[in-house]
């Protein structure tokens, strides 16, 4: 139980252009997704908090226009990368928060999606 | 605000051997929760153990224990007989009581190698 998948798991595209990837829980509810992004040999950084039916909480320092987060329903939330450049190349992942009561409350983690923009 | 410190940017390991990883953090949090993450090459990221702050028993899972003295603000991450299967990138984290604030505050990751 408790899996998260993202797609694509590898895209590229051109500069400029538009790219959305999808993050769903396929087992469980969550109203409460995260969006991190990872560069090569770092740590996760948090870019957003992504509730179902509100809008996205963004970190300080995150463009809220570029990286757009819509959270549809309880099982998707999604991240486009609006008017890409190579310098938004890197590793997204994302997280799905399962609430199975009090001190089991855990995030659960994507496979991750690696991001290449010429 | 939370921070989390991972002091050991590389630890090696013999197969069947122990290793700790040393995790240290600091929070003005009263109810916050720990973490050990793994992240092997494919880059997936696996929840390994978890502690609540207001246990003081620490927990395990297998061959995974933690150390948690909650006074020194310090959560290590013993591995006990070391498999190859344990190479990876582990991450700490800790993170705040629940709800839609429950966010994860990740260390720099520890990269543990282990020679067969």
């Amino acid at each position: 139980g408790a899996v998260v998948s993202q797609h694509p798991s590898w895209v590229i595209c051109k500069s400029g252009t538009s790219v959305k990837i999808e993050c769903r829980s396929l087992d469980f509810q969550a109203t409460t997704m995260f969006w991190y992004r990872q560069f090569p040999k770092q740590s996760l950084m948090l870019m957003a908090t992504s509730n179902e039916g509100s809008k996205a909480t963004y970190e300080q320092g995150v463009e809220k226009d570029k990286f757009l987060i819509n959270h549809a329903s309880l099982t998707l939330s999604t991240l486009t990368v609006t008017s890409a450049h190579p310098e938004d190349s890197s590793f997204y992942i994302c997280s799905a928060f399962l609430i199975a009561g009090g001190s089991t409350d855990t995030q659960y983690f994507g496979p991750g999606t690696r991001l290449t923009v010429l | 605000a939370q921070t989390v410190t991972q002091s050991q940017p590389e630890m090696s390991v013999q197969e069947a051997e122990t290793v700790t990883l040393s995790c240290t953090y600091d929070t003005s949090e009263s109810d916050y929760y720990l973490f050990w993450y793994k992240q092997p090459p494919s880059r997936q990221m696996i929840l390994v153990i978890r502690q609540e702050a207001y246990k003081q028993q620490n927990a395990t899972e297998n061959r995974f224990s933690v150390n948690f003295q909650k006074a020194a603000k310090s959560f290590s991450l013993k591995i006990s007989d070391s498999q190859l299967g344990d190479a990876a990138m582990y991450f700490c984290a800790s993170g705040r009581g629940g709800g839609s604030n429950y966010k994860l505050t990740f260390g720099k990751g520890t990269l543990l190698t282990v020679n067969p």
